[in-house]
């Protein structure tokens, strides 16, 4: 079956401490996005990929880092310079439409706790 | 620039009663409009897109919307609703020739009281 995994489901570190969560996808998209979920404001994007080697900042990039060396992976390191860590992340991917929109598909998400 | 506003927080139905889940939007170009639903601690799926078709996308498990131009709105409906609709919506807009990055609503929790 084609989709997106994330990898673990939960996750927990100690404050300082950088971390990486894992995203991986068999659908032979081109873009790759990672949201950041808190509890009443929707989602908000950290980073996104159109094309293997290159990404771009979201809105909330800061103490956040990526790399996109497959068109399969987009791991994202939560590094200890982000305040507040602790959310639920969410990986996405699209086919790339070259200024065309489409549907996004969503893993199942990473609950990151930091204490 | 794209926006999108997601009317009410929260709505609370009777189970079979009809559902109506506000959204209107704001787009520079021609916009793409999606509902996506999310359970607890699940990512999101698809429920329907609107893309310069029909302007009445049916989507699935009963849910439809229709996009109106002059009221930039894109509501999301059904006539009936049941216990396992009870999850968060988010309403998404991006512009096919502009960024098309997709802009999410702070999204809408259903409520199903039985």
């Amino acid at each position: 079956d084609g989709g997106i995994t994330q990898s673990p489901k939960y996750l927990f570190r100690k404050e300082g401490q950088n971390v990486t969560l894992s995203c991986e996808q068999n659908l032979n998209h081109d873009a790759m996005y990672w949201y950041r979920q808190d509890p009443g404001q929707g989602l908000r994007l950290i980073y996104y990929s159109q094309i293997v080697n290159d990404f771009q900042k979201g809105d909330i990039a800061e103490g956040y880092s990526v790399s996109r060396e497959k068109k399969e992976s987009f791991p994202l390191t939560v590094t200890s310079a982000q305040k507040n860590p602790t959310a639920f992340y969410l990986c996405a991917s699209s086919i790339d439409g070259g200024g065309r929109s489409y549907e996004q598909y969503f893993g199942p998400g990473t609950r990151l706790t930091v204490t | 620039a794209q926006s999108v506003t997601q009317l009410d927080s929260h709505v609370s139905v009777s189970e079979g009663t009809p559902v109506l889940l506000r959204c209107n939007y704001s787009s520079s170009y021609s916009p793409s409009l999606f509902w996506y639903v999310q359970h607890p601690n699940k990512g999101l799926q698809l429920l329907l897109k609107y893309t310069s078709a029909a302007t009445l996308v049916k989507g699935i498990n009963g849910f439809e919307a229709e996009f109106k131009k002059s009221e930039t709105s894109f509501h999301l409906t059904k006539p009936s609703a049941h216990m396992s609709d009870a999850a968060e919506y988010f309403c998404v807009v991006s512009e096919s020739g502009g960024s098309y990055i997709p802009t999410f609503g702070r999204g809408t929790s259903l409520i199903v009281h039985p």
